[in-house]
């Protein structure tokens, strides 16, 4: 089991540019959940998916933020426009249901927004 | 909505010492409780985790048990060592995996020899 798998581990781009960060869940997990980590806000979900549809997308900060899951092993955040204030690390996690759910996170993408 | 509340950081302890991080939460129904640990530049690992009440979690000479009477998941250990050095999140989530986790804001551990 390689675990949640994510691309880039580090993105910078400059303002105005976009921003395309990527995850690959562990297969047979079919919940999907984008977090956004910074010093000041903590940890916050952005957007989470089951079964590669999108149930609650009201942690996106902007219209800037998009995520999709076109598939169940692939999904995409992309921000565009990119803003320094973006810069964060941003995690992917996936997880399966039932009383021994676990919830595995990826080693994260640090976006730096210059 | 659910909450979880943990304790402010950071702690700083010496190698040996016992360590507490108190965490509680607000939640309907039954919640299931985790405990994740981020080392230096790294993503979350889970720690431990339990699903009912009296359950006890578990894992690396850490511990923690689910009291539902005081809505609690408190983090100890006997005796920290400076790899424990990390932030601790405190988490809970609903019955179904399919919900995402709440976490607390981290409590920040230092262990210096």
């Amino acid at each position: 089991d390689a675990g949640v798998i994510q691309s880039p581990r580090h993105e910078v781009t400059e303002m105005g540019q976009e921003v395309t960060l990527r995850c690959k869940p562990i297969s047979g997990h079919n919940s999907l959940f984008w977090y956004r980590q910074t010093m000041m806000r903590g940890l916050e979900l952005l957007i989470y998916f089951n079964n590669n549809v999108p149930i609650d997308d009201s942690g996106m900060p902007e219209d800037r933020f998009s995520a999709k899951m076109p598939n169940a092993s692939f999904s995409t955040l992309k921000i565009q426009p990119s803003e320094p204030r973006d810069s964060a690390v941003y995690f992917c996690a996936s997880s399966h249901p039932g009383p021994l759910r676990g919830y595995t996170f990826g080693s994260g993408t640090r976006l730096t927004v210059v | 909505g659910d909450s979880v509340t943990q304790m402010e950081g950071p702690v700083t302890l010496s190698e040996e010492a016992f360590l507490t991080i108190n965490c509680t939460y607000t939640a309907t129904g039954y919640p299931s409780l985790f405990w994740y640990v981020q080392y230096p530049g790294e993503g979350l690992q889970l720690l431990l985790k339990a699903t009912k009440a009296d359950d006890k979690g578990s894992n690396k000479g850490f511990e923690a048990t689910y009291r539902k009477e005081t809505t609690s998941f408190h983090l100890e250990k006997g005796s920290v060592q400076v790899s424990d050095s990390a932030v601790y999140f405190c988490a809970l989530s609903g019955y179904s995996g399919n919900t995402p986790l709440v976490f607390g804001k981290g409590t920040r551990l230092s262990v210096i020899a």
